[in-house]
């Protein structure tokens, strides 16, 4: 399957830890990315190749994979960080094919 | 600064015709794959085509394969988006963007700002 699922909504209070999951088979071949897409913006890379950080990125963003499932991790968040989240994937090999998760919606309370 | 500026959405009646264009600056256009994406109104986030560096692999959606034509031309900096026969579902925000990784895993980075399409009588 080339489907990746996520969680439609996380809630979290302002200096707690928010957690975004993305299932999917592909998962263990490939590695996965996080985009964050805040309202009325383009989407931007926060994690790539699962772990790593771009340069800019603060250090309370964090991915993790284990599996089938890959996780956002957001440490002490903000409330700059509210924004809509999505994983991605993709095979250039063979049969062609990005996928990305439906996206969740990070709301800081 | 990795610039890249979408333009050409507009308002178009199903079964039209319209091309879409991104200019890129600030970094080697020619040497990066790039990609056309898209995301419905109040939807998510769905690959749409791609371009290898030479334009000889163009991979596309199953949604818009025969309909869409993705093109580009290194010497301006220059990627394009041919769509044709255009039906309400297309209409979206339309993004391109830079292809980063290897055959390990791929990303787009950066994104455009986006053209809105509108598919509408």
């Amino acid at each position: 399957s080339s489907e990746l699922t996520q969680p439609p909504s996380v809630s979290v209070t302002p200096g707690e830890t928010a957690r975004i999951t993305c299932s999917g088979d592909a998962l263990p071949k490939q590695y996965a990315v996080w985009y964050q897409q805040k309202a009325g913006q383009a989407p931007t890379l926060v994690i790539y190749k699962d772990t790593e950080r771009p340069t800019g990125i603060p250090e309370r963003f964090s991915g993790s994979s284990s599996g089938t499932t890959v996780t956002l991790t957001i440490s002490g968040v903000q409330a700059e960080d509210e924004a809509d989240y999505y994983c991605q994937s993709a095979d250039i090999s063979g049969t062609y094919f990005w996928v990305f998760g439906g996206g969740t919606r990070l709301t800081v309370l | 600064e990795v610039h890249l500026v979408e333009s050409g959405g507009g308002l178009v009646q199903p079964g039209g015709s319209l091309r879409l264009s991104c200019a890129g600056s600030g970094f080697i256009f020619k040497n990066f794959a790039m990609n056309w994406l898209r995301q419905a109104p109040g939807k998510g986030l769905e690959w749409v085509a791609g371009i290898s560096v030479e334009s000889d692999a163009t991979p596309y959606a199953t949604s818009v394969k025969g309909r869409f034509v993705i093109s580009r031309d290194n010497s301006k900096n220059a990627l394009f988006l041919e769509m044709s026969n255009l039906r309400v579902d297309d209409t979206a925000t339309y993004y391109c963007g830079r292809v980063r990784g290897d055959r390990t895993g791929v990303y787009v980075d950066p994104w455009g700002q986006g053209t809105p399409v509108i598919v509408s009588s």
